[in-house]
């Protein structure tokens, strides 16, 4: 087990442009949660899946984000329309189902720079 | 609503003095409330929890943490600090429903 993976680990694009993040987070876990964290701040809550449905959405996550989780397994994070405030390190976490007491352990994040 | 504080963006201590790490939180209902740890280039990782039971935890390398439920606080400490102790620290609390709140992050320096 290699722990939570993101990918890519770096992005950068030109403002307007679209992009999408991949998560696989531990084999066995079904919780995964997206976080961005911007310089000097803490992580900010964006998004939680519990196994493939999406229980929990940030009003952060504006309508050019969205976040899938197909099967229950990796997740992607995508955003449209991309803008230059959206440069952020976004980070991916996963937890195995035993409440919210159970410690997430996180990805090293994707580092988005919009240009 | 949920919120989580760290009220000191920076603390400085000397290598073999204890720590402290201060984080106050607001939380509805049973709090759930955990501490990181980030270093350059690495994700957050796992220090230790708090989620009902004795008000002293006890985690990784060395530390701990104290739940005050009157002062609504959950301190970081460990009795003697390392050099290797220098890092972002985040408190973080969690709900049942999947959300979390991370505090802004205190950042650690332990000189030789």
């Amino acid at each position: 087990d290699t722990g939570v993976s993101q990918d890519p680990r770096h992005k950068i694009t030109k403002r307007g442009q679209n992009v999408t993040f991949r998560c696989d987070p531990i084999s066995e876990h079904n919780r995964l949660y997206w976080y961005r964290q911007t310089l000097g701040q803490g992580p900010e809550f964006l998004t939680y899946f519990q196994n493939e449905a999406q229980l929990e959405k940030s009003r952060l996550l504006s309508d050019r984000f969205s976040a899938e989780r197909p099967k229950g397994s990796f997740s992607t994070l995508e955003i449209q329309r991309t803008e230059q405030g959206d440069s952020a390190m976004y980070l991916c976490a996963s937890s195995s189902q035993q409440g919210a007491g159970t410690e997430a352990f996180f990805g090293q994040g994707t580092r988005l720079t919009v240009v | 609503a949920q919120s989580v504080a760290q009220p000191e963006d920076q603390v400085n201590v000397a290598e073999g003095n204890p720590l402290t790490v201060k984080c106050t939180y607001s939380v509805s209902g049973n709090p759930y409330l955990f501490w990181y740890v980030q270093y350059p280039n690495r994700g957050l990782q796992f220090l230790l929890k708090y989620i009902t039971g004795d008000n002293l935890v006890k985690g990784s390398y060395g530390f701990e943490a104290e739940f005050n439920k009157s002062q609504t606080s959950f301190h970081l400490k460990k009795p003697s600090a390392l050099v290797s102790d220098s890092a972002l620290y985040f408190c973080a609390g969690f709900t049942n429903a999947g959300k979390s709140t991370f505090g802004d992050g205190t950042t650690l320096t332990v000189k030789p």
